[in-house]
């Protein structure tokens, strides 16, 4: 079936620092990519999204590109900030065995900055 | 826009109580939701699809007698765990489908901020 591994955390970085979050897929298909991030208290929020090999997503700063020839989608910013620290899940989205679109998650990388 | 409650978001009961959890999708319409089960360190795993008007579909080694999902409107969806035992203790995680229809179709999964449940 489907999997997603990413790097385990917690991760601290200082500010401004460069951040790399790893993160590997298995799936069969032809999945779309994700990456969410959930701040304290709150639910998960879409960060970016790539839906096809070697397409890149952006936002925030934040960056990543499907790499069908190594199954990944790392997670990069250039420069965090402190309202960067949040756990950040990787996700691949699939059809079920049921006909239904199905979203696969790791484990999520709890990422805290320091000023 | 695109906002997904839960409520409660903590909840303490007894071993053998009932406890229901809900979900609503507060500024759009979702045929679709879903119910997620959030274990410590540990990755969001899909418990079950919720259609409004049809039952929901489990996911493998979802108990769909002890984890009952009612989808009854177009905006609230209900997750009941039933004869509670501690190890249902977990967080509680649900999302909902919002359909795009701009420049092509396409869709996305908002998701509320999950409830944690203990049971005692």
């Amino acid at each position: 079936g489907d999997s997603v591994t990413q790097m385990e955390g917690p991760v601290t970085l200082s500010e401004e620092a460069f951040l790399t979050i790893n993160c590997t897929y298995t799936a069969t298909g032809y999945p779309s990519l994700f990456w969410y991030v959930q701040y304290p208290g709150e639910g998960l929020q879409l960060l970016l999204k790539a839906t096809k090999a070697d397409d890149k997503g952006s936002n925030k700063g934040f960056e990543a590109t499907y790499r069908k020839e190594t199954t990944s989608f790392h997670l990069e910013k250039g420069s965090v900030q402190v309202s960067d620290s949040a756990v950040y899940f990787c996700a691949l989205r699939d059809i079920s065995n049921f006909g239904n679109e199905k979203l696969t998650f790791g484990t999520g990388t709890r990422l805290t900055i320091i000023p | 826009g695109a906002v997904v409650s839960q409520h409660p978001s903590r909840v303490i009961c007894k071993s053998g109580t009932s406890v229901k959890i809900e979900c609503r999708s507060l500024d759009f319409q979702a045929t679709t939701m879903f119910w997620y089960r959030q274990f410590p360190k540990k990755s969001l795993m899909l418990m079950a699809t919720s259609n409004e008007g049809s039952k929901a579909t489990y996911e493998q080694g979802v108990e769909k007698d002890k984890f009952l999902i009612n989808h009854a409107s177009l905006t609230l969806s209900t997750l009941t765990v039933t004869s509670a035992h501690p190890e249902d203790s977990s967080f509680y995680i649900c999302s909902a489908m919002l359909q795009i229809i701009a420049g092509g179709f396409s869709y996305e999964q908002y998701f509320g901020p999950g409830t944690r449940l203990t049971v005692t």
